[in-house]
């Protein structure tokens, strides 16, 4: 099916481990962002990537490692998982040009224990 | 650097009623402006977006802003809520140049009473 999906939909892991979410996006769109969700911050930019093989960083990347080595893939990598890292992550992906509006993915809800 | 300033975290509206959430933004650049909408336990969904051109935009679902360059606002309306209207809204600003990443505002949260 076209469009951009995430996954798990849901998990939870413990304090200290590696998790990674997933995101793919079957458009071949240029740009994928990472947003995280939290109460009474609205959405804040973990990383985005222009292309594969070019990563930068946004608001909040820390304790976050992300890869893109295939256009359609944009992977995010909770390296040791903390529980202020307990969020909705939304993938969103767009083509080149900034007046394109983004579609996003349904969103992962991670809870750390 | 771009910013959102989303006045109101909750609106509360009769159904039948006119919807009003407000967007103030700051750019140092001209702005492209969108607007999103999130149901419960959903991704979030373009609603209308300001890019250039026509400073009343028309989006779906029978919203509609207005680009207000002097006010730097782009507040949301809707003559008459619906209660499938119910939702959190985001307002969200990016440069009209490049390819610089949205900035989101916090959301308001629009309930309808039937």
């Amino acid at each position: 099916d076209a469009g951009i999906t995430q996954s798990p939909r849901y998990k939870i892991t413990e304090t200290g481990r590696q998790v990674t979410l997933m995101c793919h996006q079957t458009w071949s769109h240029s740009y994928m962002f990472w947003y995280r969700q939290d109460l009474g911050h609205g959405l804040r930019l973990i990383y985005y990537s222009a292309a594969a093989d070019i990563t930068d960083k946004g608001e909040v990347p820390d304790g976050y490692v992300v890869s893109r080595s295939k256009t359609e893939n944009f992977p995010l990598t909770l390296e040791s998982a903390t529980r202020s890292q307990t969020s909705v992550y939304f993938c969103a992906s767009r083509n080149q040009g900034g007046n394109y509006g983004y579609t996003f993915g349904s969103g992962t809800r991670l809870t750390v224990v | 650097a771009q910013s959102v300033t989303q006045l109101g975290s909750h609106v509360s509206v009769s159904e039948g009623a006119l919807v009003l959430l407000r967007c103030n933004y700051s750019s140092s650049v001209p702005p492209y402006l969108f607007w999103y909408v999130q149901y419960p336990n959903q991704g979030l969904q373009l609603l209308l977006k300001y890019t250039t051109g026509a400073t009343l935009v028309k989006g779906i679902n029978g919203f509609e802003a207005e680009f207000k360059k002097s006010e730097t606002s782009f507040h949301l309306t809707k003559p008459s809520a619906h209660m499938s209207d119910a939702a959190e809204y985001f307002c969200a600003v990016s440069r009209n140049s490049g390819n610089t990443p949205l900035v989101f505002g916090k959301g308001t949260r629009l309930s309808v009473i039937a």
